[in-house]
């Protein structure tokens, strides 16, 4: 059974980086094809791939927020930790990790989401 | 980056009816489609992927067609648990989601 589950800050400040933890279960991210990413989802909008890492540790980000994004992952400990830099009020969402099983971007499980808010 | 357009944005439907969703693509995506489905307070839930396969669980009141730019969900016979916001998602090249249909009831 795969589970994941988020865990993080639920209050940033702007301009500081958060860092969200997803451990997960019931699968390896160094079994070949295996993927984990995160999504992020506004409160009432649509949602957001941010960032996404492979069994073979290549790294894919969105194109829009790259340049704030880090995906790491640590095999041994079944963890994936997203960075994102310089947060601002507008970066205020629920975050979600997934499994995409073949890597490609399609999702067959998903944590149950953390809301984070960016405020002073 | 691949803009998917989502139509309707909300679609009122009486249970037992059929519901058809539609979803467009800015450039060709082949059949790499999903379609996911989100309840209030919860995660999306896959419910189809490669444009037409039906994922593990999902009942086969829920269909997929469509490949290149057009795609289409159908709700064969609505459940009371079908009303829900569906998500259509290209992994062609960097994954992209449309914006959302609402199906609500009529």
């Amino acid at each position: 059974q795969i589970t994941l589950k988020e865990s993080g800050p639920t209050l940033v400040k702007p301009t500081q980086t958060l860092t969200l933890t997803c451990t997960f279960s019931g699968f390896s991210l160094s079994t070949s094809g295996v993927g984990v990413g995160w999504i992020r989802q506004p409160p009432g909008k649509a949602l957001e791939w941010l960032a996404l890492i492979y069994w073979d540790d290549d790294k894919r980000y969105s194109p829009s927020l790259k340049s704030r994004l880090t995906i790491t992952k640590d095999t041994s400990k079944n963890q994936v930790v997203l960075t994102m830099t310089n947060m601002d009020p507008v970066d205020t969402a629920t975050y979600y990790c997934a499994h995409s099983p073949r890597g490609d971007g399609s999702i067959d499980y998903w944590g149950q989401g953390t809301l984070v808010t960016v405020s002073s | 980056e691949i803009v998917m357009t989502q139509s309707p944005a909300t679609l009122s439907v009486s249970p037992g009816e059929r519901a058809t969703l539609s979803c467009r693509a800015s450039q060709s995506v082949s059949s790499n489609l999903a379609w996911y489905q989100q309840k209030p307070g919860q995660a999306p839930r896959l419910l189809i992927y490669g444009a037409s396969t039906r994922a593990t669980g999902i009942p086969a009141r829920f269909s997929g067609s469509g490949s290149g730019t057009e795609f289409t969900l159908t709700i064969s016979s609505l459940q009371s648990e079908d009303f829900a916001v569906y998500y259509c998602q290209q992994y062609n090249n960097w994954p992209t989601f449309g914006q959302g249909t609402k199906v609500e009831i009529k």
